[in-house]
């Protein structure tokens, strides 16, 4: 069936290197993908999110990147810090359904 | 912090019996969904409420219910309980509708035995 999932389980890089979180989406029909944040015994945390008319988004240190062609985003995390270290989701979506479809998740570990 | 909470944070049960979670939403936010998520993955979507109304569901079977009450809160209430049911389940409410960004609460993190 359609899925959505990532690459890489687990990620570990320095502080203040750049860190890039991969995600692979199947459903042709999703039009809104959001990345979220979850830090232990914490809910998800919205970080950014991106249309399909787009293919780049940018926000505070972090950058989305969209390849429709071949159902691949990307999350980009500038400088990163050890408070960044956390499990990163991206979701998939249909524009005006706000019921997110998430993927397993990628474990960031930022090493100081 | 999102201002959504949700009580209580652990709970332990055994096959069979029924629980009741409960979710407190920020003042005006007018939906909440109801997500399970096992170690591990992905939160999956179980089903959603706007003013008090189910307005969808995810493929999970009757056994899982829900209410929204005028105050903001609401409650998930998991019947027969499974094994599997072992998960931390997540709220997330909406301040402008079903189509509006959902802030999640904390979780509770749900262990049958």
């Amino acid at each position: 069936g359609e899925s959505v999932g990532l690459h890489l389980p687990t990620l570990s890089v320095q502080e203040g290197d750049n860190s890039i979180i991969n995600c692979a989406y199947s459903n042709s029909a999703s039009d809104y993908f959001i990345w979220y944040k979850q830090e232990s015994g914490k809910g998800p945390q919205f970080i950014i999110d991106i249309r399909s008319n787009m293919d780049k988004r940018q926000g505070q240190r972090v950058t989305v990147l969209l390849n429709k062609t071949v159902k691949h985003l990307s999350l980009q995390i500038a400088a990163t810090q050890p408070g960044d270290s956390a499990v990163y989701f991206c979701a998939e979506n249909t524009w005006g359904s706000y019921i997110p479809t998430f993927g397993r998740g990628t474990s960031l570990i930022v090493h100081p | 912090e999102t201002g959504v909470t949700q009580s209580p944070t652990h709970l332990i049960k055994t096959r069979g019996q029924q629980v009741t979670l409960r979710c407190s939403s920020q003042s005006g936010h007018n939906t909440v969904s109801w997500y399970q998520q096992a170690l591990g993955q992905g939160p999956q979507f179980i089903f959603q409420y706007y003013r008090e109304e189910e307005n969808g569901r995810g493929n999970f079977p009757p056994r899982f219910s829900g209410l929204q009450f005028p105050n903001y809160s609401s409650e998930l209430n998991v019947n027969a309980l499974e094994l599997d049911d072992s998960a931390l389940y997540l709220c997330a409410s909406s301040l402008k509708g079903p189509n509006s960004e959902q802030f999640f609460g904390p979780g509770t993190r749900l262990t049958v035995l």
